[in-house]
Order: structure tokens, then C-alpha cells, then sequence
């Protein structure tokens, strides 16, 4: 069974680099999922970030893509969510989760979300 | 811009049936599009219930089908029960990578 972590600081100054990881447990990140990130602001529905392959290929939601970075590092079974120039519309829960990218596209596995706070 | 559009509410009785949908501004959803469905209750991680039009992930009672009526991805739910309510996201895989969420509907069971 897969499991997925995030964590991460809490909170955020306006303008700073928000960076997140996902701890991938039961399953090697190397084995042929995507992972990704997902947010959900408060109250509001859910936006795709971005998904990387261990490999390192990357797809980015193109509203976010200059100030987004997502990387992988296999030898720790994780990858990582740097969101930079930070503002209160970026205040949300953060998810990461795994992506089939094959014959069945589809969100597989999820992580329980960590709340990220854009504050002074 | 792609903008995924789905109703805001709906509400179904008890034992009820309650078939959602998943549409896209511009233009008709296909299989093509590879559509998923996501089940979320407050505070919770989102749950999938439906990818590739129709095909139940694993665990998924057989209440939840997944089609393509007319224009636009349908979820459907037969007999509903009280813990079906929440909210229900699609989610359309555009191709080159990238995908877009709907705006997600919130089911009342009532």
C-alpha cells in the first residue's frame, strides 16, 4: 500500500519561497508512478500544481509555472514542492499524491493535505 | 483558458439516484479525456472513485458509475445513503501532462 506524507513549515511570510515534501512509503518512487502536488484553499475546490517522474520530467499547471519547482530525490523515497514569491492567495492545504500517467490517467494515492499559512 | 465546469450543489434523497456532471466551457468531454472522479469529506484527503470514464477504483461500491452523457463526464449514484454526502471533484486529463479540476459539487443528502 502506498502512503504519502507532506510536511513542511505551517507558515509563510508573504513573498518567501514556500517548500514542501512528500515522504513516499510502500512502494518505490522509482517504480513508475508521477507524483505530484495538489492544493485546496480554504473552502474553495482543488487545482493541480504540477508532477514530476523519477526521472525528473516535470509537467507544470501552466498559471503557476514560473513559480513553481518540483524535484525528486530517490535516494530518500520523497520529492519536494518549492513554490516561490509567496502571497495569501497561496494560503491553502497542500496535498501530494501519485499519478498514473499510463493507459488509465488518474490521481492513485493520496496524502492527508498540510495547511500552509501566508502571513506576516 | 480551460475551465472544467460541474453544478455547485445537488441534493438527493435517501435510497435516491443523483447523476452529476462534468463539462468543459469550451467544447464537448470525450473519453478522451480520460475523466476521474474524487469523493471529499471535510478535512479529509480527496478519495478516487471513477477514472477513465468508468472504471471503480479499488474498494468502490458498484452505487458509483461513471459515463458519458451527451456533452459531458457523468457521475452517478444509486441508493444513496447519508455518508455519500460531500464533495465530489472531476478531474480532465488535457494531455502534454497537464490536468484540470472542476470546481467540484457539494452533495446533500436530505
Amino acid at each position: 500500500q502506498v502512503q504519502l506524507q507532506e510536511s513542511g513549515p505551517g507558515l509563510v511570510k508573504p513573498s518567501e519561497t514556500l517548500s514542501l515534501t512528500c515522504a513516499v512509503s510502500g512502494y518505490s518512487i522509482s517504480s513508475g508512478y508521477y507524483w505530484g502536488w495538489i492544493r485546496q484553499p480554504p473552502g474553495k475546490g482543488l487545482e493541480w500544481i504540477g508532477s514530476i517522474y523519477y526521472s525528473g520530467t516535470t509537467y507544470y499547471n501552466p498559471s503557476l509555472k514560473s513559480r513553481v519547482t518540483i524535484s525528486v530525490d530517490t535516494s530518500k523515497n520523497q520529492f519536494s514542492l518549492k513554490l516561490n514569491s509567496v502571497t495569501a492567495a497561496d494560503t491553502a492545504v497542500y496535498y501530494c499524491a501519485s499519478l498514473d500517467y499510463g493507459n488509465n490517467p488518474r490521481f492513485d494515492y493520496w496524502g492527508q493535505g498540510t495547511l500552509v499559512t501566508v502571513s506576516s | 483558458q480551460t475551465v472544467v465546469t460541474q453544478e455547485p450543489s445537488f441534493s438527493v434523497s435517501p435510497g435516491g439516484t443523483v447523476t452529476l456532471t462534468c463539462g468543459l466551457s469550451s467544447g464537448s468531454v470525450s473519453t478522451s479525456y480520460y475523466p476521474s472522479w474524487y469523493q471529499q469529506t471535510p478535512g479529509q484527503a480527496p478519495r478516487t472513485l471513477i477514472y477513465s470514464t468508468n472504471t471503480r477504483s479499488s474498494g468502490v461500491p458498484d452505487r458509483f458509475s461513471g459515463s458519458i452523457l451527451g456533452n459531458k463526464a457523468a457521475l452517478t449514484i444509486r441508493g444513496a445513503q447519508a455518508d455519500d454526502e460531500s464533495d465530489y471533484y472531476c478531474v480532465l486529463y488535457m494531455g502534454r501532462g497537464i490536468w484540470v479540476f472542476g470546481g467540484g459539487t457539494k452533495l446533500t443528502v436530505l
